[in-house]
């Protein structure tokens, strides 16, 4: 299994919908959760940290923590055009502080 | 302007040659990262450095080394052992917080290619 996992994709959503992501992690004493976007050919952006249960949200952005479950999940409203890129997850473990990685979900929002 | 430096852009390297790419920051943070990516994957950890003249392996360590002499520049040398070096490599940092690290930001990265 892997120590932080997401759906490759592509999802495709369109657009003004909302785009749902979900990343599931393995270890269940993580304590911190990132969301980045990367676009084609670029460095990661982060865009959402999450540390507690529960929803936190910035602008379009809402990132929802649910430590029991070991899922932490992106919605992302009124998708735009723009917002196609891969988004990746991220967990700090509680032991050290390295980021663990998910693989990426793709994302195309379609006009 | 503060932020995160990486140079060169685009490298290439023949067989056999060690390569140096830079890194460097100056948002005052103490650690700072190596990462790998290759295409449709996620960020692989090289080594990693929390403070000045201290670093450690992270999960790919082998045929890299790095240095940080100074706070604010972390160069990761990739040597001729590392067989398959072909990737985009990104370097981060993240200032300390208690006794946490957590936010971290990157550079625009390098495109390494053998040729």
């Amino acid at each position: 299994q892997k120590e932080v996992e997401q759906n490759s994709g592509p999802l495709s959503v369109p657009e003004g919908a909302i785009a749902s992501l979900n990343c599931t992690y393995s270890d269940r004493v993580s304590q911190s959760f990132f969301w980045y976007r990367q676009y084609s050919g670029k460095s990661p952006e982060l865009i959402m940290s999450i540390y507690s249960n529960g929803d936190k949200e910035d602008g379009r952005f809402t990132a929802q923590l649910n430590k029991a479950s070991q899922y932490v999940s992106l919605l992302i409203r009124d998708s735009q055009p723009s917002d196609s890129a891969t988004y990746l997850c991220a967990v700090i473990k509680a032991a050290g502080n390295k980021l663990t990685f998910g693989g990426g979900t793709r994302v195309l929002v379609k006009p | 302007d503060g932020g995160i430096t990486q140079s060169p852009k685009y490298l290439f390297r023949k067989e056999g040659q060690n390569v140096t790419l830079s890194c460097e920051q100056n948002l005052n943070h103490d650690a700072m990262y190596w990462y790998r990516q290759d295409p449709g994957q996620g960020l692989r950890l090289i080594y990693y450095s929390q403070i000045v003249n201290d670093f450690q392996k992270g999960d790919i360590a082998e045929g890299y080394s790095v240095s940080r002499e100074k706070k604010e520049s972390f160069p990761l040398t990739v040597t001729s052992a590392q067989k398959n070096p072909t990737a985009f490599y990104l370097c981060a940092s993240s200032i300390r917080a208690g006794n946490s690290y957590n936010e971290q930001f990157f550079g625009p990265g390098t495109r390494l290619t053998v040729l």
